[in-house]
């Protein structure tokens, strides 16, 4: 699976939008992208996942760059209850494929 | 109306000591998983069972042994504790071993003395 590079920390506004940049120079054209968050003392939770096409759900937006080197999470009206640590992964949709978690984004959203 | 439970949610325990710890899903998923969060907050997978046979062991000591009774269920024994397995242990369970979306567990977390 490729790697991914996310900044380790960030500050958002709440009721800002909050915009979490990945980076997957090395993706391989049947890599999906997958955004999970961890919130302190919880366990992760998904987010979103697409493989070219913006995606869109309740929690948030997913942009991908056409030439899929990289990837932009939106969550479109940050709340305090969103501060936790973003984690960007890159994977084949496969049998029994695995998650690999790197050190994500922590997100602070601030009053 | 909890998704993956673990138990326990703490485990204190002495260095050379066996402990388990038991999770439990109620959403009818066939794969369940096994991570390990060190203190540096890494999280890797060591296990994944589906409809209770093995299917990942992630190059994890054999000191750890899973056990599934049913697909529920999948517990984590651990013989012979040493320091560095102190950690967050985190249960998760996915429809099938092709779903895009885990649902973890709250964790247990780990600490031998």
């Amino acid at each position: 699976d490729a790697k991914t590079t996310q900044p380790p920390s960030m500050d958002c506004a709440e009721g800002r939008a909050a915009n979490l940049p990945c980076n997957h120079s090395t993706i391989s054209g049947n890599e999906y992208v997958y955004w999970y968050r961890q919130i302190h003392s919880q366990g992760p939770q998904y987010i979103i996942h697409g493989l070219k096409n913006n995606e869109t759900n309740e929690m948030a937006s997913l942009i991908i760059t056409e030439d899929r080197k990289s990837s932009t999470l939106i969550l479109p009206h940050a709340t305090l209850r969103d501060t936790a640590v973003y984690y960007c992964i890159v994977r084949v949709e496969d049998n029994f494929n695995k998650f690999y978690f790197g050190s994500g984004t922590k997100l602070n959203v601030k009053p | 109306d909890t998704a993956v439970s673990q138990t326990p949610k703490y485990l204190v325990t002495q260095m050379g000591n066996d402990k388990s710890i038991k999770c439990e899903q109620n959403l009818g998923h066939d794969t369940m998983y096994w991570y390990k969060q060190d203190s540096k907050k890494f999280l890797k997978i060591m296990f994944s069972y589906n409809n209770k046979e093995l299917i990942i062991n992630e190059t994890v000591p054999n000191r750890f042994s899973p056990k599934s009774p049913d697909k529920a269920h999948l517990n984590l024994h651990i013989n012979s504790l040493e320091l560095g397995d102190s950690a967050v242990y985190f249960c998760a369970s996915s429809q099938d071993g092709n779903s895009n979306e885990q649902f973890f567990g709250p964790g247990t977390r780990l600490t031998v003395l």
